[in-house]
């Protein structure tokens, strides 16, 4: 069975603090690791797809990073606005099939 | 553009009935994946569609049926309703279907079983 776990499962910070998540997968047929914003009422929307080990990507004040050989990325949120309050959701892909299989999720609220 | 679009946005069902979800996909993208998603985890998948047919199946019993049209819009069946069907179920399209694809959400049809 595979499994991806996201910790923490959330997350209170105060506007301006920096943050970071974890989101652990397995290190085996490995093809690509997603990350989603998901906020409340709308659509899941696609931060990254990374695929290469040692990946980072960069959009804004988000960036992530992969280390496909020990399973686990990290997402990172630079001075966190109210607006960055969401679902972060990571989903590991394996395989030539559009299965992702997801996290549970990391929930941030952003205090102003 | 429209992004992917889904109907209906919620429903209400009682056990036993059947239930068709509908999505379309973002204009060119060929492949349409379901997913389930209930309070507090991240989503199921369900079904992947590819060039209408099916590429991929979740770790659901056969109650859950898929189909894809020419134009690359799928619908989700659910035969013989139970209450722990009832959740959000999410579309997402892709260009591809192989996983390197960033896959497009819907906003979900919010199912409820009574």
């Amino acid at each position: 069975i595979l499994n991806v776990e996201q910790s923490p499962q959330s997350l209170h910070v105060q506007e301006g603090d920096s943050t970071n998540f974890t989101c652990s997968f397995p290190s085996s047929n490995f093809y690509a690791l997603h990350w989603y914003r998901w906020e409340t009422a709308k659509s899941p929307e696609a931060l990254f797809v990374m695929t290469l080990n040692g990946d980072e990507k960069k959009k804004g004040r988000i960036s992530a990073t992969l280390n496909t050989k020990e399973g686990y990325s990290y997402l990172y949120i630079k001075g966190s606005q109210p607006e960055d309050s969401a679902t972060y959701l990571c989903a590991f892909g394996s395989g030539n099939t559009g299965k992702l299989i997801f996290g549970q999720g990391t929930t941030l609220q952003v205090k102003p | 553009d429209a992004g992917v679009t889904q109907s209906p946005t919620h429903l209400i069902k009682t056990r036993g009935q059947q239930v068709t979800l509908r999505c379309s996909p973002i204009s060119g993208h060929k492949s349409v994946s379901w997913y389930q998603q209930v309070l507090g985890q991240g989503p199921q998948f369900i079904f992947q569609y590819y060039e209408k047919e099916e590429r991929g199946r979740g770790n659901f019993p056969d109650r859950f049926s898929a189909r894809q049209f020419p134009n690359y819009s799928s619908e989700l069946n659910v035969n013989a309703l139970l209450l722990g069907d009832s959740a959000l179920y999410l579309c997402a399209s892709s260009f591809d279907r192989a996983p390197l694809w960033e896959q497009y959400f819907g906003p979900g049809t919010r199912l409820t079983v009574t």
